[in-house]
């Protein structure tokens, strides 16, 4: 089946701005996990859902930033009255989750936001 | 300190060298991911692995868990392999979100 699917791949926001990203997880997939990756820098850790809850959003810098999964598989990044320091390119990753179990995460191609 | 320190920063080498790239971390994990980036952002996972030695065509990666180190290995390197390597771990506190470090840009030289 498909992979991780992302949209849009690109977005230029005019600063003050507000984006919405979309992330389509590999179906059946219960985790899905957001990560922010700013250039030349390894990604870093967002917000984390298992099916609809969201268990950890302790990565997210600032309350501009909210994320949500209503029915436990498409998930929206929202980022409100964008900033420059918010360009970066926005991944996400869906796992399994079998209990007990560290998963392979499966990442999606990522948006990456200019934000002008 | 970062928790995930990856060495060298930059690898250039000749078509068919061996390649090597380490990983040191300073937390207990429950696993660590080598992943592959290439250019346009697309992570592809190479090896999850919490012990021991895992293989796969050309790749090879370890881990010394009493050392808290891993070693990514490229046997017979090709252009094709010239990427950003990036090593993350998922730490043994019940939490599944990865740490990653900054990455290892590798260029392959025909």
């Amino acid at each position: 089946g498909a992979g991780v699917s992302q949209s849009p791949r690109y977005k230029v926001a005019k600063r003050g701005q507000d984006v919405a990203l979309r992330c389509d997880p590999i179906s059946g997939h219960v985790s899905l996990f957001w990560y922010q990756q700013a250039l030349g820098q390894g990604p870093e850790f967002l917000t984390y859902f298992q099916n609809e809850a969201q268990l950890d959003k302790s990565g997210l810098p600032s309350d501009r930033f909210f994320a949500e999964r209503p029915e436990g598989s498409v998930s929206t990044l929202k980022i409100q009255r964008t900033q420059q320091e918010d360009s970066a390119v926005y991944l996400c990753a869906s796992s399994l989750r079998l209990a007990g179990l560290s998963n392979e995460q499966f990442f999606g191609p990522g948006t990456r936001l200019t934000v002008l | 300190k970062n928790e995930v320190e990856q060495s060298p920063q930059n690898l250039t080498a000749q078509e068919g060298e061996f390649i090597t790239i380490n990983c040191s971390y300073s937390v207990g994990i429950s696993a660590l991911h080598w992943l592959q980036q290439h250019p346009g952002g697309g992570i592809v996972s190479l090896f999850m692995l919490s012990s021991g030695k895992k293989k796969h065509g050309r790749l090879i990666a370890t881990i010394n868990i009493q050392e808290k180190h891993s070693s990514l290995h490229i046997t017979a390197s090709h252009p094709r392999d010239s990427a950003v390597y990036i090593c993350a771990v998922r730490s043994d506190f019940g939490n599944e979100k990865l740490t990653f470090g900054t990455g290892t840009r590798l260029t392959i030289i025909p």
